[in-house]
């Protein structure tokens, strides 16, 4: 049974500080993840994708994926009120986009 | 931006009754996915669909579910015989092609209260 794990928060940081969100993953097989940012009552919303091990930045996200510790993780950089919300790691095993499983979410707020 | 849409937003109905939740994915995209997410859980995987079959489908996606692709633009997700734990939001979700990876893009979701 794929397992994919987050701390489910909340995690509470003041506005301008960095936030940091963790995920782990069961299977050695992976080969896609992603980060979602999901409002409450409203759907994922894809912020980015990782899928070779190292750091890949965004504007101010910043992925970083350990394949040998399975581990992924999200840093987000000035953190403004605006980014409240629940962040969701998802990975899938292949390369032809079938099933995401999803983590059950890392609450995150920030206070102003 | 192209974007998924779903209709409707919300749908009551009563136990043992038939539903059909709509899926508009984004044009061009050639696979597509339902999810759903019980309140306060995870989003958790139904199916996915590709060249007008279904590719891939999970343990929850049992005989009481199926989806079709009755034209060009429609995705849609049928639930026969409703039951109370099928109460939930259901996410429906479209990838372009392998240039575009993985990355799947969901629609807002139909809000499904089974009474």
């Amino acid at each position: 049974q794929k397992e994919v794990e987050q701390n489910s928060g909340p995690l509470s940081v003041p506005e301008g500080a960095i936030a940091s969100l963790n995920c782990t993953y069961s299977d050695r097989g992976s080969q896609s993840f992603f980060w979602y940012r999901q409002y409450s009552g409203k759907s994922p919303e894809l912020i980015m994708s990782i899928y070779s091990n190292g750091d890949k930045e965004d504007g101010r996200f910043t992925a970083q994926l350990n394949k040998a510790s399975q581990y992924v993780s999200l840093l987000i950089r000035d953190s403004q009120p605006s980014d409240s919300a629940t962040y969701l790691c998802a990975e899938t095993r292949d390369n032809y986009g079938q099933n995401f499983v999803f983590g059950p979410g890392t609450r995150l707020s920030v206070l102003p | 931006e192209p974007e998924v849409t779903q209709t409707p937003s919300h749908q009551v109905t009563q136990m043992g009754q038939e539903v059909i939740l709509r899926c508009v994915p984004i044009s061009n995209h050639l696979y597509f996915y339902w999810y759903r997410q019980i309140l306060g859980q995870k989003v958790e995987f139904l199916v996915s669909f590709y060249n007008n079959e279904i590719s891939e489908k999970s343990e929850i996606f049992d005989d009481q579910f199926s989806v079709e692709r009755p034209d060009g633009s429609n995705f849609t997700l049928k639930i026969r015989s409703t039951k109370l734990e099928d109460s939930a939001m259901y996410f429906c979700a479209s990838r372009g092609t392998l240039l575009s990876y993985n990355e799947q893009f969901f629609g807002p979701g139909t809000r499904l209260t089974v009474l």
